[in-house]
């Protein structure tokens, strides 16, 4: 079975661009969750999403989108970005939904913002 | 705020030795689960332990559970230089239709060869 497939890896913007990044998750797991890890912040999540409904939302502003389509897929998108948005973003899928069971991973995204 | 804290920070230990890292959270949990990470790389669960159990194994990895006390461990028994990575605890709330996993900030483990 593949694995969750995040791209693109590695991307770097300027500040008040927005990025797109997308999530792939493992065949047959309904749900979808993103997470930001910083050093100084660790992980915080963002959003879950279950079955293209937003389940979850982090305390994020909302220049930090995403949404889920029919095949599970998940995009998430940041607008108007800012330095402080450099990060790894990670996705986790699972069949039941956060906190239900395991998360499984994907290597992540990791922004940089100039 | 309901992120779990590790303890400690930072460990170093010799190949062979046991390594034990620690968590403690603030509310009350569905379960807990503890991660591994490799410098930049995605996160790989190792173990749930649900807010009934207090105790769990898999293979070298040892987790016990103290509800009363809010509190976690993480055991690793004759640890390996390929052990050296980055462990998050993880607590579970289910609450109504919402489900949230919130990670701690991490313990980073060295393990010299």
């Amino acid at each position: 079975k593949a694995g969750v497939t995040q791209t693109p890896r590695y991307l770097i913007k300027t500040r008040g661009q927005q990025v797109t990044l997308s999530c792939s998750p493992i065949s047959g797991h309904r749900s979808v969750s993103w997470y930001q890890q910083t050093p100084g912040q660790g992980l915080q999540f963002l959003f879950e999403y279950f079955s293209e409904t937003q389940r979850n939302k982090g305390n994020f502003p909302g220049r930090f989108s995403g949404r889920q389509f029919s095949n599970s897929r998940s995009e998430m998108n940041v607008s108007t970005l800012e330095l402080g948005d450099s990060a790894l973003y990670l996705c986790a899928s699972s069949p039941l939904g956060t906190s239900a069971g395991e998360l499984f991973f994907g290597e992540g995204s990791r922004l940089t913002v100039l | 705020s309901q992120q779990g804290e590790e303890d400690p920070q930072a460990l170093s230990i010799q190949e062979g030795e046991n390594a034990t890292m620690n968590c403690s959270y603030k509310t009350s949990i569905n379960n807990l689960q503890w991660y591994r990470q490799n410098s930049g790389r995605g996160l790989v669960h190792l173990i749930l332990i649900r807010s009934n159990e207090r105790e769990k194994h898999s293979g070298r990895l040892r987790v016990t559970l103290d509800t009363s006390k809010k509190s976690s461990s993480l055991l690793i028994t004759a640890s390996r230089a390929a052990d050296t990575a980055s462990y998050f605890c993880a607590t579970g709330y289910l609450t109504g239709a919402n489900s949230k996993l919130t990670f701690g900030k991490g313990i980073t483990l060295s393990v010299r060869p």
